[in-house]
């Protein structure tokens, strides 16, 4: 198993540009989360899913979208990006199911907007 | 909503020493309770949870205990290496059945001198 994998690894934006961040997991674990980690914040919840066609916003929501079309696939979309927003973004898997609650998370995406 | 503080935000010690690193919650019907290891440049990996029902967890040098009244929970590494070199996080969650969201601790850096 690859387990979660995300792309790209690094990227540069530009102010008001959008962009989508892709992230895959093969375990077939129902959950899935985005967060984002800035530096002595730790790890901030953007948004999660807890199945196929179900999404929910979560600590940090604004100027990002998610959708949920397949169990493997949760990508992050980012609208008009902002300064605010450069920050390495992880995603996230869990299964939830038989009290198993470990999350595995992805290497990460390093984004900066300028 | 919830909150957790994490202390401290950095830590050095002999390689062979002990390391404790204490987190608090605010909370009470948080249940569930990670801790996560991130090596540079990596996603974030769990190395030990503990469970509302339970006062400790202890796999080989690393151990958690929890305190439900003070809504406290630590984690003592024993006998450091300098491959526990890395950042730390504490998190919270509803755990099992829930939306398994985490709430994490601010991190801290572990540095073992050999």
């Amino acid at each position: 198993n690859a387990g979660v994998t995300q792309t790209p690894k690094f990227h540069i934006l530009k102010i008001g540009q959008s962009m989508t961040l892709q992230c895959t997991q093969d375990m077939n674990h129902n959950y899935m989360y985005w967060y984002r980690q800035d530096p002595g914040m730790g790890l901030k919840l953007i948004y999660y899913s807890v199945g196929a066609g179900i999404t929910d916003k979560g600590e940090v929501p604004n100027g990002y979208n998610v959708s949920r079309s397949t169990t493997e696939d949760f990508p992050l979309r980012l609208e008009l990006a902002a300064p605010s927003q450069t920050s390495v973004y992880f995603c996230a898997s869990r299964t939830g199911t038989g009290g198993l609650d470990e999350q595995f998370f992805g290497p990460g995406t390093r984004l900066t907007v300028l | 909503g919830e909150n957790v503080e994490q202390h401290p935000s950095t830590l050095s010690v002999q390689e062979g020493d002990s390391a404790v690193i204490k987190c608090t919650y605010s909370d009470s019907a948080s249940n569930y309770f990670p801790w996560y290891k991130q090596e540079l440049g990596k996603g974030p990996q769990l190395i030990i949870d503990i469970r509302s029902n339970v006062g400790e967890k202890k796999d080989q040098r690393i151990a958690v205990t929890l305190n439900k009244t003070a809504k406290h929970f630590s984690l003592h590494i024993t006998e450091t290496q300098p491959e526990d070199s890395a950042v730390y996080f504490c998190a919270a969650s509803h755990g099992s059945g829930n939306t398994g969201k985490l709430i994490f601790g601010q991190g801290t850096t572990l540095q073992v001198k050999p």
